[in-house]
């Protein structure tokens, strides 16, 4: 069970929207920034959204993250094939004085 | 262009002891925090251990605390984790990344702890 909840999946269609939430508590998104990253099995993981909003140097605009109280999410516009992989939030826990990770949303592009 | 790139992995009994090594380019390695997160077959990523830009502060999760050590060379550009009392569920791909926001991320390399 992981700390950050997130749905287990989540699809749409080539030009789609979609949303991938992250749920947590006072103790990590509620106080400090999110992170947002994308895995391809056989692949590096890539940072695409840290401090709840910003996007790195090479991220397309496609990609935005939001945060309102202890939930952040992550929208992707213009669905792309290649944007099927697997989706993770991240955030400091200052009651477990860890990193947490959320369990993962795999997005599927149909 | 960063690279980050494991090494050290492979197959050992519970109660082993293995070393990673991550060395890097591409970024001034002494000036950034580091990172270990692992991934078990079947699940996502878990946070294991960060270190300071000068090896002075050291974090690590619950479960590997007294068993693994992170420290790092910045003259060497290169990042370890010192792994002993291995257990069957340390079994995972393990990530080296940079940052304080786990920037960039190597490609891992497989720990398999196994009888």
């Amino acid at each position: 069970q992981s700390v950050l909840t997130q749905s287990p999946s989540a699809s749409g269609t080539p030009g789609q929207r979609v949303t991938i939430s992250c749920s947590g508590s006072s103790s990590n998104i509620g106080t400090y920034h999110v992170s947002w990253y994308q895995h391809l099995p056989g692949t590096a993981p890539k940072l695409l959204i840290c401090r709840d909003n910003q996007r790195p140097s090479g991220v397309p605009d496609r990609f935005s993250g939001s945060k309102s109280g202890t939930s952040a999410s992550l929208d992707i516009s213009g669905l792309r094939s290649e944007d099927e992989a697997e989706y993770y939030c991240a955030a400091w826990d200052n009651g477990l004085s860890s990193w947490v990770f959320g369990g993962g949303t795999s997005l599927t592009v149909l | 262009e960063v690279q980050l790139v494991e090494s050290g992995g492979g197959l050992v009994q519970p109660g082993g002891s293995l070393r990673l090594s991550c060395a890097a380019s591409g970024f001034t390695f002494s000036t950034s925090w580091m990172n270990w997160v692992r991934q078990a077959p079947g699940k996502g990523l878990q946070w294991v251990a960060s270190i300071k830009k000068d090896g002075t502060e050291k974090s690590y999760v619950d479960s590997v605390k007294g068993r693994f050590t992170i420290s790092r060379d910045n003259a060497m550009n290169s990042l370890y984790l010192q792994m002993n009392s291995l257990r069957i569920e340390d079994t995972a791909v393990y990530y080296c990344a940079n940052g304080d926001q786990f920037d960039y991320w190597g490609l891992g390399t497989l720990v398999a702890v196994s009888s």
